[in-house]
């Protein structure tokens, strides 16, 4: 079963505060993305990275950076925190031709509220 | 800007009762569309796609209609039940962006009631 997990469902973090979501995929997907959901606004395009070590801009990068250190891993940083990140956080995966087919495959998402 | 969006935030239907859902896109590059369900407390999940040479294509209980000429993008959910009770977002795929893009729609919920 394919599985995209990542490590927080809930975090709590402080104004200011250095944040890292972690996401890990076990199906050797080249491309990897970061979404964040606000309600009525749909799924937003933060980061994506197509390779190890590449990364691209999606639509709103702004006060955020990311991590492609490993294929299966990828990772996304809030240098330093806002109260308006406080956001639904979903990362998802897709084989290179995945776009094809439409399969990307989602985590259970992360919940972070700044304080 | 251009968008994907959708028509009606919120859907109510009654259990065994057909669901339409819609989506309206402005971008005429776009040439691959796929519907998403997400559950309380999940991920979405892939449902089905269609591609722009395509008016429609039809799944277990599910089918998406394609109509290029008013861009507009529908899912029609046979006797709803339940379980269907989600988000649904529309997401594209824009000929020419980046690998791997979609561009995804603000959502409709949909409520079956028993």
């Amino acid at each position: 079963d394919v599985k995209v997990t990542q490590s927080s469902r809930y975090l709590v973090k402080r104004t200011g505060e250095k944040v890292f979501l972690e996401c890990v995929q076990d199906m050797d997907h080249e491309n990897m993305f970061w979404y964040r959901q606000d309600p009525g606004l749909g799924l937003r395009l933060i980061y994506f990275s197509y390779d190890v070590k590449m990364k691209e801009k999606g639509d709103i990068p702004e006060g955020y950076s990311v991590s492609r250190e490993k294929k299966e891993r990828f990772s996304l940083i809030l240098e330093s925190a806002s109260t308006n990140q406080t956001s639904m956080y979903l990362c998802a995966s897709s084989f290179r031709q995945g776009i094809e087919t439409g399969e990307l495959f989602f985590g259970e998402g992360s919940r972070l509220t700044v304080l | 800007g251009e968008s994907v969006g959708l028509h009606l935030p919120t859907l109510s239907v009654q259990e065994g009762d057909n669901s339409i859902i819609n989506c309206a896109y402005s971008n005429s590059a776009s040439d691959y569309f796929i519907w998403y369900k997400q559950e309380s407390g999940k991920g979405p999940q892939f449902i089905i796609d269609i591609r722009s040479n395509m008016d429609k294509r039809q799944g277990q209980r599910v089918t998406v209609l394609l109509n290029k000429t008013v861009k507009h993008l529908s899912l029609q959910i046979a006797a709803t039940q339940p379980g269907d009770s989600a988000v649904y977002f529309c997401a594209e795929n824009r000929r020419g962006s980046t690998l791997g893009r979609l561009y995804f729609g603000r959502g409709t919920q949909l409520t079956v009631w028993p």
